[in-house]
């Protein structure tokens, strides 16, 4: 059964830091990784997908990469501002039934 | 032009009831899926349906009932709603099970009183 966590829970930096946001997962049989991020109240919104045969995604101040052996994702997140304040939460999709499994999430907060 | 879509997005109901989720993407997509998400954050596969077909139950009550009248359309019924299935509830859609991005709509927020 694959399991996701998340590290650190919550977060909380000062305006212009760099950041890491940590995924880790049991099972490396997976068809590709996706982070999101939720707002207060809001839903779901994509924010990268690395496939399994991939090591990085770049989307403008957010880098994504993916260790598959060692079940392992990360975002980067450079210079942090206000907005981007939400939970931000990773999701795994595994080779059985294509289903994804999701982390508990880590709420980042900037302070400005 | 809303990909996914949810309705409503509000819900109050008592104990008892009976009520439906609504769901439609206009992506062209043949896989959709309901998550739950709990009090605590936590996001939790429900269902998946492929072409209309189910492909993913998870263990949950056979209170909750799926329908797909068709590819772009995967409605939640829900049957004696109890206080524990309070939740924010999404709706999600993706070409394929596998390789493919997945699209979330806004939630429906479920309060049974």
């Amino acid at each position: 059964k694959q399991e996701v966590t998340q590290i650190p829970a919550a977060l909380s930096v000062p305006e212009g830091e760099n950041l890491v946001l940590n995924c880790s997962f049991t099972d490396s049989a997976i068809y590709n990784l996706q982070w999101f991020r939720q707002d207060p109240g809001k839903g779901l919104t994509s924010l990268l997908l690395i496939q399994s045969s991939q090591r990085e995604q770049t989307s403008g101040r957010l880098n994504a990469s993916l260790d598959k052996s060692s079940g392992r994702s990360t975002l980067y997140i450079a210079a942090s501002q206000p907005g981007d304040s939400a939970t931000y939460l990773c999701a795994v999709r595994n080779t059985n039934a294509g289903k994804s499994t999701f982390g508990d999430g880590t709420t980042l907060t900037v302070k400005p | 032009d809303t990909a996914v879509s949810q309705t409503p997005k509000y819900l109050v109901t008592q104990m008892g009831n009976d009520k439906s989720i609504k769901c439609e993407q206009n992506l062209g997509h043949d896989t959709m899926y309901w998550y739950k998400q709990d009090s605590k954050k936590f996001l939790k596969i429900m269902f998946s349906y492929n072409n209309k077909e189910l492909i993913i139950n998870e263990t949950v009550p056979n209170r909750f009932s799926p329908k797909s009248p068709d590819k772009a359309h995967l409605n939640l019924h829900i049957n004696s709603l109890e206080l524990g299935d309070s939740a924010v509830y999404f709706c999600a859609s993706s070409q394929g099970s596998r390789n493919t991005e997945a699209f979330f709509g806004q939630g429906t927020r479920l309060t049974v009183v």
